[in-house]
């Protein structure tokens, strides 16, 4: 069975200090692992996914599979990146469909 | 812009009634899902569906039931809502292969009284 754990409901930093949001996951086979985010009165949205290796808004993050992490970081934390963050994982498809898990989520606050 | 719109942001529902949340999408994908979200749970799948008159069920579907009828809409039925479903419930949809790329509803958050 696939699992992703966020170990921090509430993360608070201020701005401008580095932020690391944490997301473990168990799964056998090879994983796809995404962030979504959800700013407040937004709708839920993919924010960014592994395979990309991409940076958005700042964030970036890295698969670790020896220590199964996708911890999501940003060197200076903006007020505006203040908003409710989810890991996902699911299978590598291949063409095949395979359904997202999430994880229970982190309330970031950035405070002024 | 993908639009996933449910018909309704504030629903309050008694106890043993039936209740129907609706969510249409414009972009022709094939995927539809329907989560509930909670504080401290994250979210939680209860139902997809990957065609017309298609259904599979997810993480926790007991006490619920959904149709698919047309490709567009995907319906999430209560069939006697109880205390326990007063939720946040999200709809979702994407294209067949691309399951990780899920455009959100605004949400229906559901209180049963």
């Amino acid at each position: 069975a696939q699992r992703v754990t966020q170990p921090e409901k509430l993360l608070s930093v201020f701005k401008g200090a580095p932020v690391e949001l944490k997301c473990n996951y168990s799964y056998s086979g090879s994983p796809e692992l995404f962030w979504y985010v959800q700013y407040s009165r937004q709708r839920l949205q993919l924010l960014l996914r592994h395979i990309s290796r991409e940076s958005i808004k700042g964030f970036t993050a890295d698969l670790n599979k020896g220590e199964t992490s996708f911890h999501l970081k940003k060197p200076f934390a903006q007020e505006e990146d203040s908003a409710m963050y989810y890991c996902a994982l699911t299978r590598v498809s291949g063409g095949s469909n395979y359904k997202l898990t999430f994880g229970k989520g982190t309330l970031l606050t950035v405070n002024p | 812009d993908v639009k996933v719109t449910q018909s309704s942001r504030y629903l309050v529902k008694r106890t043993g009634e039936k209740v129907f949340l609706e969510c249409v999408q414009d972009m022709d994908h094939e995927n539809m899902f329907w989560y509930r979200q909670d504080p401290g749970l994250g979210l939680r799948l209860i139902y997809f569906s990957y065609d017309v008159k298609m259904k599979e069920k997810g993480d926790i579907p007991e006490g619920y039931s959904v149709s698919r009828e047309k490709k567009e809409r995907f319906s999430l039925i209560l069939e006697s809502a109880s205390t326990n479903q007063t939720s946040m419930y999200l709809c979702a949809s994407s294209f067949l292969g691309e399951d990780e790329k899920l455009f959100f509803g605004s949400g229906t958050q559901l209180s049963v009284l």
